[in-house]
């Protein structure tokens, strides 16, 4: 099983909510990642979970907050977002082993819309 | 900076025709890796090739590892209107804190005419 899921698969809201994103996966991965991709552009990392520890940070603000409960889920809570945040956000995850090459496996997506 | 130069950025042929995609660097890879994405979709994961001068076969797709591991090559042969989707390579760094980080390309659009 190389499935990742994520919910909600569309999501729309205002500027001054509070909105959570889900990621899940159970292939028994140790690394887990959030992407931002905006149309036809290639996804963009922000944040990387190795161990349950965040790992890297790609300079994302502070609006965008990352949450890794426990080895198989993945949130990101989103408060104050600006228009330009709408975008597909991806989650993935990867074996740690280097006999897997990395290979990350994506999840469906959330298209968010902020208004 | 663009570690992973991909080309063409857009293609748009008939079907049965073959075609191929180059993604190059200057950097060394631990692994590289070509996705297939459809609009408001995830990436799905095509192949992983390792070893330098590595060659895999996935049906009517040849994916080639350059011996230095430093480019990749994606051929697909008699193209299909299903094939029709944004293509992405994407190499996985090789040391340190960046170890097994993702550099995508900039992806290619192909579109298959039937």
């Amino acid at each position: 099983d190389t499935e990742v899921t994520q919910t909600p698969k569309h999501l729309v809201m205002g500027m001054t909510n509070k909105k959570s994103l889900k990621c899940e996966q159970h292939m028994g991965h140790r690394a887990m990642y959030w992407y931002k991709q905006k149309a036809k552009k290639p996804p963009e990392l922000m944040f990387v979970y190795s161990y349950e520890k965040l790992s890297i940070n790609e300079s994302v603000p502070s609006r965008f907050s990352p949450e890794c409960p426990n080895s198989s889920l993945l949130n990101l809570h989103l408060h104050a977002l600006q228009p330009e945040d709408s975008a597909l956000y991806l989650c993935a995850s990867s074996s740690d082993l280097p006999s897997f090459g990395y290979e990350q496996y994506f999840g469906p997506g959330t298209r968010l819309t902020v208004t | 900076t663009q570690l992973l130069e991909q080309s063409p950025q857009f293609l748009s042929i008939q079907e049965g025709e073959n075609l191929t995609v180059y993604c190059n660097s200057s950097s060394v890879f631990s692994s590289l890796q070509w996705y297939r994405q459809e609009p408001g979709e995830g990436p799905v994961l095509l192949v992983t090739v390792v070893t330098g001068g590595e060659v895999k076969k996935l049906k009517r797709l040849t994916f080639q590892f350059g011996d230095a591991r430093k480019d990749s090559s994606l051929h697909i042969t008699a193209a299909q209107p299903g094939d029709t989707g944004l293509y992405l390579c994407a190499g996985a760094a090789e040391r340190g804190s960046t170890l097994g980080r993702l550099y995508f390309g900039r992806g290619t659009q192909l579109t298959v005419w039937p």
